[in-house]
């Protein structure tokens, strides 16, 4: 199966900077998802993006499906944007997902 | 939006129980997927489903079985629960091949086998 890396690990954040995740996969996807899950353990979709570049209020997506990567930008971190963010993506029959980016806004 | 829901948020069995976990869809997808998450090791496959009487293997089927009977409802079927089943289970659907618009999750169940 396709190999889905997501950098960094781990990120922590003073409550207001700005972050990347990164979601590198091994080759080509018909679709991309970026998710948040919460405290509670729920898998909350932020961004279908195959291609291109989506913005959601602070939080925006751009994936380059030709160099096999997608970026997720939080700006103005919030306490309540902690939690773990993953990348899936979408091939054959099934999504594979990445490891995921566990990020803490502390205030 | 689509919903997709998971009977029980938390669950304590017995070793050697036989353990069911329901999700329903009410979108009319036709994909429907069972994880399990564990930490460290990320969200792994169990079974998948394409359509109604239709499954497939994951990457970790070993212990488990699944039913769709209905396109809505996709079980998870623990034979005789061991303690390495403990985990966070999610059910995941999705429309079909060359229409998919993503996965929507449900909100998980965390199973303990005790």
């Amino acid at each position: 199966g396709i190999q889905v890396e997501q950098s960094p690990p781990d990120l922590i954040l003073q409550e207001g900077a700005n972050s990347t995740l990164r979601c590198n996969f091994s080759d080509s996807v018909n679709n991309l998802q970026w998710f948040h899950q919460n405290p509670w353990g729920q898998l909350i979709n932020l961004f279908y993006i195959p291609s291109g570049t989506k913005q959601n209020g602070r939080l925006s997506a751009t994936t380059v499906a030709t160099e096999r990567y997608s970026l997720l930008y939080i700006s103005s971190s919030q306490t309540t944007d902690s939690g773990v963010y993953f990348c899936a993506v979408y091939s054959g029959n099934q999504f594979y997902f990445g490891t995921g980016t566990s990020l803490t806004v502390i205030p | 939006d689509v919903k997709v829901t998971q009977s029980s948020r938390y669950l304590v069995k017995r070793t050697g129980e036989k353990v069911f976990l329901e999700c329903v869809q009410d979108m009319d997808h036709e994909n429907m997927f069972w994880y399990r998450q564990d930490p460290g090791l990320g969200l792994r496959l169990i079974y998948f489903s394409y359509d109604v009487k239709m499954k497939e293997k994951g990457d970790i089927p070993e212990g488990y079985s699944v039913s769709r009977e209905k396109k809505e409802r996709f079980s998870l079927i623990l034979e005789s629960a061991s303690t390495n089943q403990t985990s966070m289970y999610l059910c995941a659907s999705t429309t079909g091949p060359g229409k998919n618009r993503g996965y929507t999750f449900g909100s998980g169940t965390r199973l303990t086998v005790v």
